[in-house]
């Protein structure tokens, strides 16, 4: 079966601590995406990578970081610097494509739920 | 520089009367536009994308969007609601190059009421 998994689907955390969150696809894709989703303010950009060993930031990566060390794997580490980590985070991967026919669609993990006390 | 509006934060209809959820973009270029679904503590499921083939693209469970340039819309329609129906849609845009991000709406809440 092909897809995205994250894990795990709900999690707790102290705040002060930092904690990491999982995004596994067997998709085959080669770029990977991270977004925060707030009631009422759709989903925000966090970090992307296109390419194995490569990633940018996105509209809020402060407080954030990110590894991409094999294609399938995109972990991400919410740190004790974010200020406001309550919040349901989605993993999404996209095929690379040449030029504009894919459409750059992305396909979405279950989500991971961040609650952070 | 992208952006997408999605007019109306939350829409209800009767169970078996049309759905239209609307959505006005903006894009330097000729974008490629999608529709998402999200169901309560779900990840999110494409309905439809328009790539610059057809301006009305057809998309899974009933649902037909249709692209017009003049009015910068792309407007979610489907002829008759189901229960099943009732979640968030998100309408999205991107320049359509590979590995790029998408520019989210805000969302719009559908309720379906029996």
């Amino acid at each position: 079966d092909g897809g995205i998994t994250q894990s795990p689907k709900y999690l707790f955390r102290k705040e002060g601590q930092n904690v990491t969150l999982s995004c596994e696809q067997n998709l085959n894709h080669d770029a990977m995406y991270w977004y925060r989703q707030d009631p009422g303010q759709g989903l925000r950009l966090i970090y992307y990578s296109q390419i194995v060993n490569d990633f940018q930031k996105g509209d809020i990566a402060e407080g954030y970081s990110v590894s991409r060390e094999k294609k399938e794997s995109f972990p991400l580490t919410v740190t004790s610097a974010q200020k406001n980590p309550t919040a349901f985070y989605l993993c999404a991967s996209s095929p690379w494509t040449s030029g504009r026919a894919g459409g750059n669609e992305q396909y979405f993990g279950p989500g991971t739920r961040l609650t952070v006390t | 520089a992208q952006s997408v509006t999605q007019l109306d934060s939350h829409v209800s209809v009767s169970e078996g009367t049309p759905v239209l959820l609307r959505c006005n973009y903006s894009s330097s270029y000729s974008p490629s536009l999608f529709w998402y679904v999200q169901h309560p503590n779900k990840g999110l499921q494409l309905l439809l994308k328009y790539t610059s083939a057809a301006t009305l693209v057809k998309g899974i469970n009933g649902f037909e969007a249709e692209f017009k340039k003049s009015e910068t819309s792309f407007h979610l329609t489907k002829p008759s609601a189901h229960m099943s129906d009732a979640a968030e849609y998100f309408c999205v845009v991107s320049d359509g190059q590979a590995g790029t991000a998408l520019i989210f709406g805000k969302g719009t809440t559908l309720s379906v009421s029996s």
